[in-house]
């Protein structure tokens, strides 16, 4: 079975252009998560999917993100315009249910404004 | 907000020694605490968790203990190997999967 699907891996975009990144989770997980991971630090939470619902976007800075996740299966997060600052990695992640439990997270995109 | 400290940020042991990574978590309202292994440019992983009603919880080699009084938890790897050098995340959530991470710690088992 595959694993949480991401793309792209890496990009690199000047400063002010707009951004997307895609993934696509485990088949049947209802629950999708954007995290975002600085260097040297762990992951921080974007925004949480229940299905296609977006039950948790608070850390999502509204005015320069968006995402959306339509049928409740892939999800898209979009940065625009993106900023010096927004260098990071963007990791997507899923899980079965509303509980906790394991998240199982893709591989990552890896961008770098310039 | 809940909030997850971690300690140390570097850890460096001899192989078949044994490494401990602490995290302390702020909100007494969380029940719920995975350790994620990190290899360099790879995904995290969950490696172990434990939940608020167990005090300690092992697999194989790996440990991890809960204080709920104090709000810590500690990971215990023994018998460290050259593939347990990666970056080790604690996390903490009070339900819901609303994972607050701490900033990781830096193994690194030397020959």
């Amino acid at each position: 079975e595959a694993g949480v699907v991401q793309s792209p891996r890496y990009k690199i975009i000047e400063k002010k252009q707009p951004v997307a990144f895609w993934c696509n989770p485990i088949s049947g997980h209802n629950t999708l998560y954007w995290y975002l991971q600085n260097l040297g630090q762990g992951p921080e939470l974007l925004i949480r999917y229940e299905n296609e619902e977006a039950v948790d976007d608070s850390q999502l800075p509204k005015d320069r993100f968006s995402a959306e996740r339509l049928k409740g299966v892939d999800s898209t997060l979009k940065i625009q315009p993106a900023e010096l600052g927004d260098s990071a990695v963007y990791l997507c992640a899923s899980s079965m249910g509303q509980g906790d439990g394991e998240q199982f997270f893709g591989p990552g995109t890896r961008l770098t404004v310039l | 907000g809940e909030n997850v400290e971690q300690h140390p940020s570097t850890l460096s042991v001899q192989e078949g020694d044994s490494a401990v990574i602490k995290c302390t978590y702020s909100d007494s309202a969380s029940n719920y605490f995975p350790w994620y292994k990190q290899e360099l440019g790879k995904r995290p992983q969950l490696i172990i968790d434990i939940r608020s009603n167990v005090g300690e919880k092992k697999d194989q080699r790996i440990a991890v203990t809960l204080n709920k009084t104090a709000k810590h938890f500690s990971l215990h790897i023994t018998e460290t190997q050259p593939e347990d050098s990666a970056v080790y995340f604690c996390a903490a959530s009070k339900g819901g999967n609303k994972l607050t991470f701490g900033t990781g710690t830096q193994l690194k088992v030397e020959l």
